[in-house]
């Protein structure tokens, strides 16, 4: 059973270009997380994508988007790159409906940004 | 909103040393509680959780109790190995809602042989 896949697993950019990284969940589930992890630091929650809609965010700009198929995987976007948005970059999955939504992570893309 | 606030490390310790690393959480409600632990160059891979209050989570040797009336969910073990080296983040995860986890800033352990 392959866990949550991501790719790439690098990727460097200049400012003002824009990325799309994408995101396999677990078989079996149908919501999938992104999150921002800067040097250092703890992620941070970017946004989650259920049955193909956006169904929460947290504070990034809308430089920052996202989408979901019908098979459940899921692109993150990022136009108008930054400096500051060098870091890595963590999709996680989980089933909705289960007790506490155990959210399962994949190794992450690094993402430089010149 | 939810915060989670862990002690700062980085921690150095001997193998075969006690660990405990101290996590306090914020939340309205009751939460599900995480240990997730980063290996070099890993994503985050899920150590221990608990979902209610007074619930004891335990991997590998590794535990951590729900205090809800201290609201704090410390992570312990009693013997630590030179392969334990990581980070480690506590998180967690509203019941109600949308499932984001609310992570702590990692506490960066080193265990020497």
């Amino acid at each position: 059973d392959a866990g949550v896949t991501q790719s790439p697993t690098h990727l460097i950019k200049t400012r003002g270009q824009q990325v799309t990284l994408r995101c396999s969940p677990k078989s079996g589930h149908d919501t999938v997380s992104w999150y921002q992890q800067a040097l250092g630091q703890g992620p941070q929650f970017i946004f989650q994508y259920y049955e193909e809609e956006e169904r929460q965010r947290g504070n990034f700009p809308d430089r920052f988007s996202g989408h979901q198929f019908p098979n459940y995987s899921s692109e993150l976007n990022v136009n108008a790159l930054l400096l500051g948005d060098s870091a890595l970059y963590l999709c996680a999955s989980s089933r909705t409906g289960t007790n506490y939504n155990e959210q399962f992570f994949g190794p992450g893309t690094r993402l430089t940004v010149l | 909103g939810d915060s989670v606030t862990q002690m700062e490390g980085p921690v150095t310790l001997s193998e075969e040393a006690f660990l405990t690393i101290n996590c306090t959480y914020t939340a309205t409600g009751y939460p599900s509680l995480f240990w997730y632990v980063q290996y070099p160059g890993e994503g985050l891979q899920l150590l221990l959780k608990a979902t209610k209050a007074d619930d004891k989570g335990s991997n590998k040797g590794f535990e951590a109790t729900y205090r809800k009336e201290t609201t704090s969910f410390h992570l312990e073990k009693g013997s630590v190995q030179v392969s334990d080296s990581a980070v480690y983040f506590c998180a967690l995860n509203r019941i109600q809602g949308a499932q984001k986890l609310v992570f702590g800033q990692g506490t960066r352990l080193t265990i020497n042989p």
